[in-house]
């Protein structure tokens, strides 16, 4: 079965503070893709990142850095300098590979960062 | 980019009503689109998987005649939510999938639905 785990449900820091959104995962296969989505107020989910189960090189984007560790099967996002539009839910989510034939997006739980001024 | 539009954004119907949502990829052809919904402060759940020509597939527990999906083309696929009540009352959120990129879903801006 699959399964993702955000164990925190709501992260509240100062603007300029680092945070750490983590994810954990379950699954049997071994081929398989994770993924962080922002849905801010407005409600519409952004695509952050997408990593394949392949590839645990870890990813900077801007402020933004995601940390892949297939060992723990965690997938944790973390955001520096935080920034008051940076306050949305964050989901993280997994598929299995498509060689295993069709599969569902399976979604965490999501977790509320709040950025304050 | 791969856009996807859904439409309306907000509606407000009275009980017993029904109401359709259209989601459309925009730059794209989608051969699976995908329907959720989403309580407030709960996560996305999966109600049916949507293919272009056939018919959907419903996640347990999803009534097939009270969500009828129709995708009818490659940009197109419809929710109707038959003889809305309040309980049905969510935000419902489409996404698609582009050929080439079949693990990545790309989503809609949602759909909020009030049933009075």
């Amino acid at each position: 079965a699959q399964k993702v785990t955000q164990a925190q449900t709501e992260i509240s820091v100062v603007e300029k503070e680092d945070v750490t959104l983590d994810c954990v995962y379950e699954t049997r296969d071994t081929t398989y893709y994770l993924f962080w989505y922002k849905q801010p107020p407005s409600g519409e989910l952004v695509f952050l990142i997408r990593r394949n189960s392949f590839d645990e090189q870890n990813e900077i984007s801007g402020r933004y850095s995601w940390n892949f560790q297939k060992s723990t099967s965690s997938f944790n996002f973390t955001i520096t300098a935080s920034q008051v539009v940076d306050s949305a839910v964050y989901f993280c989510a997994l598929i299995r590979g498509w060689d295993t034939g069709f599969q569902k997006l399976v979604f965490g739980t999501g977790t509320r960062l709040l950025v304050s001024p | 980019g791969a856009v996807v539009s859904q439409h309306p954004s907000w509606v407000i119907c009275k009980s017993g009503t029904s109401v359709k949502i259209e989601c459309r990829s925009l730059d794209f052809q989608a051969t699976t689109m995908f329907w959720y919904r989403q309580f407030p402060k709960q996560s996305l759940m999966l109600m049916a998987t949507s293919n272009e020509g056939s018919k959907a597939t419903y996640e347990q527990g999803v009534e097939k005649d009270k969500f009828l999906i129709n995708h009818a083309s490659l940009t197109l696929s419809t929710l109707t939510v038959t003889s809305a009540h309040p309980e049905d009352s969510s935000f419902y959120i489409c996404s698609a999938i582009r050929a080439g990129e079949a693990e990545t879903q790309y989503f809609g801006p949602g759909t909020r639905l009030l049933v009075l």
